[in-house]
């Protein structure tokens, strides 16, 4: 099976820009999770997607967002980009789960500069 | 509410000696955890998980967790380091909410081996 994937894998915006980022799940899960990692606040978890319908969300502020497509295919969206965006954004996806917190599968991520 | 503290932002061993990374974690339910590593310019890799079987549980390339309820923690072993174990080390919590799971990363350890 093919793993995750994420595009673009590279990106330079400048501020007050926005950004769309986009994940394809490994075929079969349905469950598409997004982090932000930067080295000063490590691995943050930004939202949660399952059936296009988000079921978690972190605590970022509203110009983050994301949504889901009927093939699970997941984007997230920057908005009015600040500096602090600047990160690896990790996309992961999971298996049906059988009731307990499945393994999460990661995308190599895209790496986004804000200038 | 759910954290994790991974107890050492550093660890540093001489090939061939045991390894041992911390973490302790907090939980208002009946979590599962998570061991992941991330070499450099890697994505993030599933060691292990303990979803309440077996107390002890194997991971890949000779890493093993117990997973103590008394203590609240889930420690990281491996018997002999090897070179290639040098990486990010981070513990990871997961518990249901709202029909999903939210996840929390632990801030991470990095791991060094000496020759």
């Amino acid at each position: 099976k093919a793993g995750v994937t994420q595009t673009p894998r590279y990106l330079i915006k400048t501020r007050g820009q926005q950004v769309t980022l986009s994940c394809s799940p490994i075929s079969g899960h349905r469950s598409v999770s997004w982090y932000q990692q930067t080295p000063g606040q490590g691995l943050q978890f930004l939202f949660e997607y399952f059936s296009e319908t988000q079921r978690n969300k972190g605590n970022f502020p509203g110009r983050f967002s994301g949504r889901q497509f009927s093939n699970s295919r997941s984007e997230m969206n920057v908005s009015t980009l600040e500096l602090g965006d600047s990160a690896l954004y990790l996309c992961a996806s999971s298996p049906p789960t059988s009731g307990r917190a499945e393994t999460q599968y990661f995308g190599p991520g895209t790496r986004l500069l804000v200038l | 509410a759910q954290s994790v503290t991974q107890l050492d932002s550093h660890v540093s061993v001489s090939e061939g000696t045991p390894v041992l990374l911390r973490c302790n974690y907090s939980s208002s339910y009946s979590p599962s955890l998570f061991w992941y590593v991330q070499h450099p310019n890697k994505g993030l890799q599933l060691l292990l998980k303990y979803t309440s079987a077996a107390t002890l549980v194997k991971g890949i390339n000779g890493f093993e967790a117990e997973f103590k309820k008394s203590e609240t923690s889930f420690h990281l072993t491996k018997p002999s380091a090897h070179m290639s174990d040098a990486a990010e080390y981070f513990c990871v919590v997961s518990d249901e909410n709202t029909g999903g799971f939210k996840t929390i990363f632990g801030a991470g350890t990095r791991l060094f081996v000496k020759a």
